[in-house]
């Protein structure tokens, strides 16, 4: 079956310290993007991040940056420095087939002064 | 700017009733979305649209249909609301791969069925 699985529903991180969120994931697919996506409170969803599984080398977006282990199916998002802005729902998408994707269960953030 | 533009952001509606939902993006993509969210089980994806009139059966499409007679425009219906359609229904679309899949989101509409 292809999965994604998102262990912590909720995790809270103190502003400017750094927090990773944790997904693995499981598909059949050889050649792939993975996604990091980032809901905030009555908001709509953002991509935060992609990762193309092709390559070896870590993704990053200014404070945001992943560790993208292919032979483990492992994909974390790691929020360093963290802002109040930061606090929303992350969720982590992987694809099944013909440009669709599975997602995770999600995880809150919270993020406290 | 980008934009999936979903027809209502709240609704209530009573069991039995025909709901609509609208959803249209403006970025000519191929591929359009409809998802439902609840709480501690992510995105559940309901249909896909790949192209004009064409569409595919997402995990639970039960109770739900869809239509795409424009490449623009995807509508959800709820033929006969149920109490346990009450849900967040998020629309999306993407170019087809090899691009790089990246689902737009819209805004989200809140159905509420009593």
């Amino acid at each position: 079956a292809q999965t994604v699985t998102q262990s912590q529903p909720e995790m809270s991180v103190q502003e400017a310290e750094t927090v990773t969120l944790s997904c693995t994931y499981d598909t059949s697919e050889s050649d792939y993007y993975l996604f990091w996506y980032k809901q905030p409170p009555s908001r709509q969803m953002i991509l935060v991040i992609r990762q193309e599984a092709y390559k070896q080398q870590n993704a990053t977006e200014n404070r945001f940056s992943v560790n993208f282990q292919k032979a483990a199916k492992s994909f974390s998002l790691k929020i360093s420095d963290s802002q109040l802005g930061d606090a929303a729902m992350y969720f982590c998408a992987c694809p099944r087939d013909f440009n669709k994707f599975y997602f995770g269960s999600g995880t809150k953030l919270n993020v406290k002064p | 700017d980008v934009k999936v533009t979903q027809s209502s952001r709240y609704l209530v509606k009573r069991t039995g009733e025909k709901v609509f939902l609208e959803c249209v993006q403006d970025m000519d993509h191929e591929n359009m979305f409809w998802y439902r969210q609840d709480p501690g089980l992510g995105l559940r994806l309901i249909y896909f649209s790949y192209d004009v009139k064409m569409k595919e059966k997402g995990d639970i499409p039960e109770g739900y249909s869809v239509s795409r007679e424009k490449k623009e425009r995807f509508s959800l219906i709820l033929e006969s609301a149920s109490t346990n359609q009450t849900s967040m229904y998020l629309c999306a679309s993407s170019r087809t791969l090899p691009n790089t899949g990246e689902l737009f989101f819209g805004e989200g509409s809140r159905l509420t069925v009593l």
